[in-house]
């Protein structure tokens, strides 16, 4: 059974870096798209992005000046990084894994998420 | 970016009731269109993909429909377990996007 678990501090300083990590069990990482949503807290969900296993990545254009997803196929994470960070970034945070083919995806499998707040 | 409106925000059924959803995009998705349930403090559970295809292990009472612009979710014979809020999603154009969310209350 696939499982994926988002790790990573809850408390982040403003104008300082967020960072989360996505561990991968039950199955390998490669051979899929790995993607971030986040959710700010009462609100709806908001696409950050996705990494392929290659290393191509696809962000969401209000945030790419900010945000680097990574990968680390040796250790089956993948991870996100969102610079200057301001209240406006406090979310949940979820990683999930981006399935499908023939252009034709979905997020099939997700983690539980992970609480950040932006606070000094 | 594509707009995905859903309607109504908020609807109050009963068990048993059949449950209708929509969600509409601002230009055409052709089937490029999901469907998450999501309950209070939980991740979003994957329902529907490509419009009307059912996930593996979700129950045949969810059903999927629509192309281009519109789309609906269907519930039929509503349960305790499905009260929660329903998002579509677009994967037709970058950035993906979300709809604001269906509540569905008892």
């Amino acid at each position: 059974q696939v499982q994926l678990q988002e790790s990573g501090p809850g408390l982040v300083k403003p104008s300082e870096t967020l960072s989360l990590t996505c561990t991968v069990s039950g199955d390998s990482i490669s051979s899929y798209y790995w993607g971030w949503i986040r959710q700010p807290p009462g609100k709806g969900l908001e696409w950050i992005g996705y990494i392929y296993v290659s290393g191509s990545t696809n962000y969401n254009p209000s945030l790419q000046s900010r945000v680097t997803i990574s990968i680390d196929t040796s250790k089956n994470q993948f991870s996100l990084k969102l610079t200057s960070v301001t209240a406006a970034d406090t979310a949940v945070y979820y990683c999930a894994r981006y399935f499908g083919g023939n252009s034709y995806y979905y997020y099939d499998l997700w983690g539980r998420g992970a609480l950040v707040t932006v606070f000094s | 970016d594509i707009q995905m409106t859903q309607s109504p925000s908020s609807l109050s059924a009963s068990v048993g009731d059949r449950v209708t959803m929509t969600c509409r995009a601002s230009q055409s998705i052709i089937t490029y269109l999901n469907w998450y349930q999501q309950k209070p403090g939980k991740a979003p559970k994957l329902l529907i993909y490509v419009a009307s295809n059912l996930q593996s292990g979700v129950p045949s009472r969810f059903s999927g429909s629509g192309s281009g612009t519109d789309f609906t979710l269907t519930i039929n014979s509503l349960q305790p377990e499905d009260f929660a809020t329903y998002y579509c999603q677009q994967s037709s154009t970058t950035p993906q996007t979300f709809g604001q969310g269906t509540k569905v209350e008892i």
